[in-house]
């Protein structure tokens, strides 16, 4: 099945710079990625996501990159500010058919940005 | 307003107790989904239906179980509650790709 790995586990930045965060997956047939935002004590909200016909997209201060040959994908998320700060996970369909209606998580990364 | 709803959101009770935690969506999706979080932590799927009378177990062993009589309503319900179910639950629904999540029950069991 799907295997979607996550790194780092936790980040540290100073506000305003940059973080990136890297995923890798799998299944060479999973075809959309999201990305969530869970602050404490909330629900995960998607911020982004990205199909396979699309190596990048951007929303303002985010963006995520897809390297289907690699199986990986980022997030990007420039000027830091500190309601940024989160645990982040991302996601990959498990292929196709019923399948794909499915999604793997990855293990997290909680981002704490310093003022 | 269209969303997802869980109820209870706060949940304390004695070992051996039988509980359901409900979750409705307003949103007429047809995917839903029940995850196991602890706070912060990995998401594990426990349960999922494609539709009504449509339920398949995911891929954490649970001891739950769940129902889907209708297009909205979705509920999870443990038999015999042990303090190794102490998590949060949460239920999220799915339209093609976007997934949403309801704002969880955080379960304790004493």
């Amino acid at each position: 099945g799907e295997n979607v790995e996550q790194h780092p586990s936790t980040l540290s930045v100073q506000e305003g710079d940059s973080a990136v965060i890297k995923c890798t997956y799998s299944d060479s047939a999973s075809n959309y990625f999201p990305w969530y935002k869970q602050e404490l004590g909330k629900r995960p909200q998607l911020i982004i996501d990205i199909r396979s016909n699309v190596g990048e997209k951007k929303d303002q201060r985010i963006a995520v990159t897809l390297n289907k040959t690699a199986k990986h994908f980022s997030l990007h998320i420039t000027e830091t500010q500190p309601e940024d700060s989160a645990v982040y996970f991302c996601a990959a369909s498990r292929g196709q058919g019923n399948a794909g209606n499915m999604l793997t998580f990855g293990g997290g990364t909680r981002l704490m940005v310093k003022p | 307003e269209a969303d997802i709803y869980q109820t209870p959101r706060y949940l304390v009770i004695g070992t051996g107790k039988k509980i359901t935690l409900e979750c409705s969506q307003t949103m007429g999706h047809d995917k839903m989904y029940w995850y196991q979080q602890d706070p912060g932590m990995e998401l594990h799927l426990i349960h999922y239906s494609y539709g009504v009378n449509s339920t398949e177990k995911g891929d954490l062993s649970s001891e739950s179980t769940v129902s889907r009589i209708r297009t909205e309503h979705f509920p999870l319900t443990l038999e015999s509650a042990r303090p190794s179910h102490t998590s949060q639950y949460l239920c999220a629904s799915r339209i093609y790709n976007e997934q949403f999540f309801g704002p969880g029950t955080r379960l304790t069991v004493l």
